[in-house]
């Protein structure tokens, strides 16, 4: 039962903002969101995570709706080495991944 | 920036030995955990473990698989009669109970080839 809705694939080009979206209109009170990402075979690396308010750090920027039913993740300046799968997941214990997006920063 | 290692990166076996896959988590962290990805899909949840005993198990999470924390630093993952569909990556991860979330260091993973 997926949690999350997000895009199969995107695009974004090299320098330019990158926008992920991610659905998630049954989260419940205490669930945060989580943004993880896995480059190639790699481990999955933690980007950001929120319960309701927008947060930023170094690598990006979490917007959450004042609903909660939704999020965008943003790369602010995208470069080839930010290629990968990326994973938003609503949990208040445990982290379960979905198929996520796989972005192709093209340059 | 202190990391999760696992060893070794990658194991080959044969169907029905027992493997132990190695990790060393993050030194102040304590809850730790272990999850697994098959080749083109998705990260699995195996298992979580905190205070010395396991927290949570997946389904996965069978008879044939058993973690164990040795000494202070280590934190281990058998599969005691390995089978062909347990190829796969097993990843390791950390975190930190103090922070109040699910922030998750993960390792770099070992590949388990399983002949």
């Amino acid at each position: 039962d997926a949690k999350t809705t997000q895009p199969t694939s995107m695009d974004c080009a090299e320098g330019r903002a990158a926008n992920l979206p991610c659905n998630h209109s049954t989260i419940s009170g205490n669930e945060y969101v989580y943004w993880y990402r896995q480059i190639h075979s790699q481990g999955p690396q933690y980007i950001i995570h929120g319960l309701k308010n927008n947060e930023t750090n170094e690598m990006a920027s979490l917007i959450i709706t004042e609903d909660r039913k939704s999020s965008t993740l943003i790369l602010p300046h995208a470069t080839l080495r930010d290629t990968a799968v990326y994973y938003c997941i609503v949990s208040d214990y445990k982290l379960s991944f979905g198929a996520g997006t796989t972005v192709t920063v093209r340059a | 920036e202190p990391e999760v290692t696992q060893t070794p990166s990658h194991q080959v076996t044969q169907m029905g030995q027992e493997v132990i896959l190695r990790c060393v988590p993050i030194s102040n962290h304590l809850y730790f955990y272990w999850y697994r990805q098959i080749l083109g899909q998705k990260v699995e949840f195996l298992v979580s473990f905190y205070n010395n005993e396991i927290s949570e198990k997946s389904e996965i999470f069978d008879d044939q698989f058993s973690v164990e924390r040795p000494d202070g630093s280590n934190f281990t993952l058998k599969i005691r009669s390995t089978k062909l569909e347990d190829s796969a990556m097993y990843f390791c991860a950390s975190s930190d109970p103090g922070t109040g979330d699910e922030k998750l260091f993960f390792g770099s993973g070992t590949q388990l080839s399983v002949l």
